[in-house]
């Protein structure tokens, strides 16, 4: 089925361990960005791509890396899991933040990550 | 500083009610989403404006550009239409700035 699939839902972590959030989508979306979504907050930009080879920050981005080698694929890394980390992340995909159709933006499913 | 602030928070209403969420933003905006968050928390798009209105079933989203804010209607509220409403503006930029979120409960 066509959409964006975020793996692990769950995870728990060590403070001080890495990990990886996989984002994938099969719709050749040039957009895609990660969210961070925490209780009393709205989502919060991590870093996104307009396209492959090309990343830039968003408005949380200390703490996340991420890269973009295929137009599918945007993986997000924590390098060293801090407790202020623990939150809910959602990958969103688009071909255009502008275009004026329905369901310009497809949400992943989230994954919810708690640092120890 | 551009931000969006979403009115009101919470919103509880009866069945058949028409309801009206507000969305206001800075200057400068390109576009203006409204976002569906589930209970179990999925989120779904629902439109993107940058000027007018657009309307999708019982869904009608509009604009004014010159006062700088957006409203959601929901026409003949039913149960199943209680969950989060999201709006965000797209600056200029590719990046998307997020209202904390309108929570509507809708009882039989």
């Amino acid at each position: 089925n066509a959409g964006v699939t975020q793996t692990p839902k769950f995870q728990v972590l060590k403070t001080g361990q890495s990990m990886t959030l996989q984002c994938a989508q099969d719709m050749n979306h040039e957009y895609m960005s990660w969210y961070r979504q925490d209780p009393g907050m709205g989502l919060r930009l991590i870093h996104y791509s307009v396209g492959a080879g090309i990343t830039d920050q968003g408005e949380v981005p200390n703490g996340y890396n991420v890269s973009r080698s295929t137009t599918e694929d945007f993986p997000l890394r924590l390098l060293s899991a801090a407790p202020s980390q623990t939150s809910v992340y959602f990958c969103a995909s688009s071909y255009s933040l502008r275009d004026s159709g329905a369901n310009v933006l497809t949400f992943g499913a989230g994954s919810r990550l708690t640092v120890l | 500083k551009n931000e969006v602030e979403q009115s009101p928070q919470n919103l509880t209403a009866q069945e058949g009610e028409f309801i009206t969420i507000n969305c206001s933003y800075s200057v400068g905006i390109s576009a203006l989403h409204w976002l569906q968050q589930h209970p179990g928390g999925g989120i779904v798009s629902l439109f993107m404006l940058s000027s007018g209105k657009k309307k999708h079933g019982r869904l009608i989203a509009t604009i004014n550009i010159q006062e700088k804010h957006s409203s959601l209607h929901i026409t003949a509220s039913h149960p199943r239409d209680s969950a989060v409403y999201i709006c965000a503006a797209l600056y200029n930029t590719d990046k998307l700035i997020f209202g904390t979120g309108t929570r509507l409960q809708v009882f039989p």
